[in-house]
């Protein structure tokens, strides 16, 4: 039982190159999230999915699109990536908005 | 506004020293708050909520809504607690959207 899978687990972009990170999860979970870590700012909601067919902006949306292809699958992309954008991107899954989230392993995004 | 505030950045105690790490949030209403942790090469995951009152490997969270806070407590740390621990807040106020704190690195020295 994988859980939450995201691939890549690290990738370098340069400014102005587009990428699409990928998660997936097999637990049946109905909401998906995408966050970024920033040092000494935590996590910060980007994205979420509440449920299979809608998306929503979270707290710092900009320069990000989403796309909840199907229950288990919710991609982010980045059109035009910039040094702001340099981070660690989790995604996350629950069975219910107000439920515990379940993580994946992270992607290692750098920004030249 | 939903907020929530972990004011220590990282804090370091003794083995078998009691720890005490702090969560204070800002939210309209009734809150689902969480402690999640991170080890060291591990994912981030679910440690307690405090709607199951439980105790997870001899944490304890309490929720004090007149202080509004929600601070994680064990009374004699262990070397294995060495993390990165998370306070999380969600609610039907905010769109049921979940608010993490900054972190605190736990450190237990030997």
């Amino acid at each position: 039982n994988a859980g939450v899978t995201q691939t890549p687990k690290f990738q370098v972009l340069k400014t102005g190159q587009s990428m699409t990170l990928q998660c997936a999860q097999d637990m049946n979970h109905n909401s998906m999230y995408w966050y970024r870590q920033d040092p000494g700012m935590g996590l910060r909601l980007i994205y979420y999915s509440a449920s299979e067919g809608t998306t929503d902006k979270g707290e710092v949306p900009n320069g990000y699109n989403v796309s909840r292809l199907n229950k288990r699958e919710f991609s982010l992309r980045l059109e035009s990536a910039a040094p702001s954008q340099t981070s660690v991107y989790f995604c996350a899954s629950s069975l219910g908005q107000d439920q515990p989230q379940h993580f994946g392993d992270g992607t290692r995004l750098s920004i030249l | 506004a939903q907020r929530v505030t972990q004011p220590e950045k990282l804090l370091s105690v003794f083995k078998g020293a009691p720890v005490e790490l702090k969560c204070n949030y800002s939210y309209s209403g009734s809150p689902e708050l969480f402690w999640y942790v991170q080890y060291s090469r591990q994912r981030l995951q679910l440690l307690l909520r405090h709607i199951s009152r439980e105790s997870i490997k001899g944490f304890t969270a309490d929720l004090n809504k007149g202080e509004t806070s929600f601070h994680l407590k064990k009374p004699f740390a262990q070397e294995e607690d060495s993390a990165m621990y998370y306070c999380a807040l969600s609610g039907r106020g905010g769109g049921f959207k979940t608010i993490f704190g900054a972190g605190t690195r736990l450190f237990v020295k030997a």
